[in-house]
């Protein structure tokens, strides 16, 4: 099964950006769909956005629009999330996480739920 | 976008103990919701989809219903390791959204 494996916890200025790696154990990144996830804890987790790799698309939470980007590496075989303007409020746990289904040559067949998980990167935001 | 509100918040029981987890959303879902446990520092690892399928390697003792708005996860003869918070999650809309949360306590 894929495995996600993400960067280290990191600790910010409110105002500055921080940027979260999430590796896949896979050799063609374009078969998936990967995600990122926000969890303040005592809150439900709550969705950020996601990338299709295969289309080089993308799309946001409504919430997050403008202030978070990912992009995809296929050389790599990572996907990064980077959230700019950053306030105390953004301390979080941060998830990435595959889609449930896959792509293949030129359509993509996915589901909105999410398995597996990377382990999480805890992110401070502190003056 | 579509709230979804779990209950309780949480819950104490025993090994053996039946438990039944409550998940409703702000409209009807049709059937589009997933649940995950969630041990501490660990990830979410999902349990069931589309309600009440379960996933490949979830022991048969999880099983969710439900229609509509509301649904429900149970765990029977609860063990050990069930002991986490469960989480469900609706994608009958865009965007994808979770509930708070139930941890399931000795």
């Amino acid at each position: 099964q894929v495995q996600l494996v993400q960067s280290g916890a990191a600790v910010k200025k409110p105002g500055s950006s921080v940027k979260v790696s999430c590796w896949v154990s896979t050799s063609n990144l374009k078969a998936t769909a990967i995600s990122w996830v926000r969890h303040i804890p005592g809150q439900g987790p709550e969705w950020m956005g996601g990338i299709i790799p295969l289309f080089n698309t993308t799309d946001y939470a409504q919430k997050f629009q403008g202030r978070v980007a990912i992009t995809a590496d296929e050389s790599t075989s990572t996907v990064y999330m980077e959230v700019t303007g950053l306030r105390s409020e953004d301390t979080a746990l941060y998830y990435c996480a595959r889609r449930a289904g896959g792509c293949m040559t030129t359509r993509c067949y996915l589901d909105k739920w999410f398995a597996p998980w990377g382990q999480g990167t805890l992110v401070t935001v502190s003056s | 976008d579509i709230q979804v509100t779990q209950s309780p918040s949480s819950l104490s029981a025993s090994v053996g103990d039946r438990v039944t987890i409550s998940c409703r959303a702000s409209q009807a879902i049709s059937n589009s919701l997933v649940w995950y446990q969630q041990k501490p520092g660990k990830a979410p690892n999902l349990l069931l989809y589309g309600a009440s399928r379960l996933e490949s390697g979830v022991p048969s003792r999880f099983s969710g219903s439900g229609s509509g708005a509301h649904y429900t996860l149970t765990i029977n003869n609860l063990q050990p390791e069930d002991f986490a918070t469960y989480y469900c999650q609706q994608y009958y809309s865009d965007p994808v959204t979770f509930g708070g949360g139930t941890k399931v306590e000795i």
